[in-house]
């Protein structure tokens, strides 16, 4: 199995601010990473796409970037609605395997 | 538009058996592979395995070869995850989701999630 190592775990950041979140795959999975965004007790939300294409109606202060094993979501100017917590997923191999999460809350 | 509305919540005893639905609408159900990605408390989100609908084979994380079995009811565009053998670990979350295009499987579309409880 791939293993993601997604961090940081929680991050605590100012509105405004530039945030940055890291995932690591344990292989090259060829830039087959996704990103999703989850609000407290909602489902998950597909945010980018193949590593760096932004998904159908989300605002284009999220991107995404990386290749082989090593991929960022990145979020200009964070705003309130952005406070969530977001994952990484690989699809590159079975099974799919997520990141363990990242918490993002405001100071 | 693309929905995928699931059972409510359910309350399992240990050892027992839980059969949860998910309908979809919106689009052609045979047409899409439909997964079931598991989230439990501590949010750490697996997948399962999926089911295409057209064909009815099936894929799973070996993981959860024996616990989870997957079908589809095709005159109701309605696809179940069956857990069984329940045990506490089984406690968590269960969605259904599709991708936007088959065979990349990163999903656009996500039910409201299941929670089952399993506990005596």
């Amino acid at each position: 199995d791939i293993q993601m190592t997604q961090s940081p775990a929680s991050l605590s950041t100012s509105l405004g601010e530039t945030v940055t979140i890291d995932c690591r795959t344990s292989e090259d999975i060829y830039s087959s990473l996704a990103w999703y965004q989850q609000k407290p007790g909602n489902s998950p939300q597909l945010l980018i796409y193949d590593a760096n294409n932004l998904a159908d109606g989300v605002p284009s202060r999220f991107s995404g970037s990386g290749s082989g094993t090593q991929y960022s979501l990145k979020i200009n100017s964070l705003q309130s609605e952005d406070v969530a917590s977001y994952f990484c997923q690989q699809y590159n191999n079975y099974p799919l395997t997520f990141g363990s999460g990242t918490k993002l809350v405001i100071k | 538009q693309v929905q995928l509305q699931q059972s409510g919540a359910e309350l399992a005893k240990p050892g027992s058996s839980v059969k949860i639905s998910c309908k979809a609408s919106g689009y052609t159900f045979t047409s899409y592979a439909m997964h079931w990605i598991k989230q439990t408390t501590g949010q750490a989100l697996e997948w399962t395995g999926y089911i295409a609908p057209g064909s009815g084979g099936t894929k799973y994380n070996e993981k959860f070869k024996g616990k989870a079995t997957l079908t589809v009811d095709k005159s109701s565009s309605t696809a179940y995850m069956q857990l069984s053998s329940l045990t506490p670990v089984d406690t968590a979350v269960y969605y259904c989701a599709r991708a936007e295009v088959p065979g990349y499987w990163r999903f656009a579309y996500w039910g409201q999630g299941t929670l089952v409880t399993v506990s005596s």
